[in-house]
């Protein structure tokens, strides 16, 4: 079975420092990885994903990722964190070996820049 | 503009009563997703429909129950065994796969 975790539920950082949010990942086979954002009372938003290829993504507003097999993991970073980038952050993962259609998310982590 | 739409924003159930929520898209995905967002739990599987007249359960489905007569319309009904409905409810769609999923902006459903 395909599974996810996001081991912090609550990141802070200063406004203009680096940030990063960790998912790492169990799939049987190779896995597609996204992340995405949620602002308040709102829908999910893509931010980037990992197919194939280099292994590292760029995506949305400056966001990156970088995909790591040997730990299975997914980190989202960003160089410069803004008081905006405030939001809710999903990692989700589809395993993609046949029969394992579904998209399974992490219980989010709750990113606070802090001005 | 093509998007994906969930209607209404913000519902009202008394306990007891079915209720169903929309969701239609233009953007001529094949697969339609409903997930269930819950604080601290991340999002969770409903149903999903990868072509239409075709939908499989998912992780949570005892108390729903969707259809797919069209393309563009993934219909989900929240039954009143669904012992407790209230939630945030998301739908998606998607190409396929190695695509990212398309949300709609949510429908908040409380049970009064």
């Amino acid at each position: 079975a395909q599974s996810v975790a996001q081991p912090e539920d609550q990141v802070n950082v200063a406004e203009g420092n680096p940030l990063t949010v960790k998912c790492t990942y169990s799939v049987s086979g190779n896995p597609y990885l996204f992340w995405y954002v949620q602002y308040p009372n709102r829908g999910l938003q893509f931010l980037l994903k990992y197919i194939t290829g280099d292994n590292l993504v760029k995506g949305s507003y400056g966001f990156e990722a970088e995909f790591n097999k040997s730990q299975t993991s997914f980190h989202l970073k960003k160089p410069s964190a803004l008081v905006s980038d405030s939001a809710l952050y999903f990692c989700a993962v589809r395993d993609t070996n046949f029969g394992n259609e579904k998209l399974t998310f992490g219980t989010g982590t709750r990113l606070t820049i802090i001005p | 503009d093509g998007g994906i739409t969930q209607s209404p924003k913000y519902l009202f159930r008394k306990e007891g009563q079915n209720v169903t929520l929309s969701c239609e898209q233009n953007l001529n995905h094949d697969a339609m997703y409903w997930y269930r967002q819950d604080p601290g739990q991340g999002l969770r599987l409903i149903y999903y429909s990868q072509i239409v007249n075709d939908f499989q359960k998912g992780d949570i489905a005892e108390g729903y129950s969707v259809s797919r007569e069209k393309k563009e319309s993934f219909p989900l009904t929240v039954t009143s065994a669904q012992k407790n409905p209230t939630a945030f409810y998301l739908c998606a769609s998607e190409t396929g796969w190695g695509t990212e999923a398309f949300f709609g902006q949510g429908t908040r459903l409380t049970v009064v």
